[in-house]
């Protein structure tokens, strides 16, 4: 039982580029949200699902795309990288309450852009 | 908006001490996260608390829940170094999967 990966765990990217981060869980949670986090300002909702082929925006969609084809994924593309994105991304998943044991994060992606 | 407020962000303690931090939030909810986060780690979940009055305790932590003062609470009983790394509280804006979080408390606690 591998939880929540994300991959990968670094990234340097060139302002202008295109990436995408992946997150793949394996607890058949209905839930699943990308965040971002800087320093001070805790960590902000991008985009969430709540199953496949629903998503909707967070806090900070802008400059961000989601997916969600399938229970288990839940890829983030960046469309064209500023070094305004340059941050943490965490990939957290849940029940669809998130009611019986909080929220489960991955490791973690971190992201510079130059 | 919704404005998730933690005080304090520092905090520097004494071994053997007690301390709370606090975490206001300005919009319904019953549903609030409390989470720990060591440097360069991921978040790992302590408390879920789901409705007024909630109060859930591991160890020497604390939590509870008001939600009709819209304030959550960690009580630190007994500091012990391990205890230091960065607390965040987080509610789930009208109780739709749609989570915020404080800016964290950075707890330091000293020998």
């Amino acid at each position: 039982n591998a939880g929540v990966t994300q991959t990968p765990k670094f990234q340097v990217l060139k302002t202008g580029q295109s990436m995408t981060l992946q997150c793949a869980q394996d607890m058949n949670h209905e839930y699943m949200s990308w965040y971002r986090q800087d320093p001070g300002m805790g960590l902000r909702l991008i985009h969430y699902s709540v199953g496949a082929g629903i998503t909707d925006q967070g806090e900070v969609p802008n400059g961000y795309n989601v997916s969600r084809s399938t229970t288990e994924d839940f890829p983030l593309r960046l469309l064209s990288a500023a070094p305004s994105q340059t941050s943490v991304y965490f990939c957290a998943s849940s029940t669809r309450t998130g009611r019986a044991g909080g929220y489960t994060f991955g490791s973690g992606t971190r992201l510079t852009v130059v | 908006e919704l404005k998730v407020e933690q005080n304090p962000l520092f905090l520097s303690m004494q071994e053997g001490k007690n301390y709370t931090i606090y975490c206001n939030y300005s919009t319904t909810s019953d549903r609030l996260y409390w989470y720990r986060q060591d440097p360069g780690k991921s978040l790992e979940s302590l408390f879920v608390l789901l409705s007024n009055g909630a109060v859930k305790q591991e160890g020497r932590l604390m939590a509870s829940l008001d939600t009709k003062a819209r304030l959550s609470t960690l009580h630190i009983t007994a500091a012990v170094h391990d205890l230091s790394a960065t607390y965040f509280c987080a509610v789930d804006l009208y109780n739709n999967n749609d989570m915020r979080f404080g800016a964290g408390t950075r707890l330091t606690v000293k020998p």
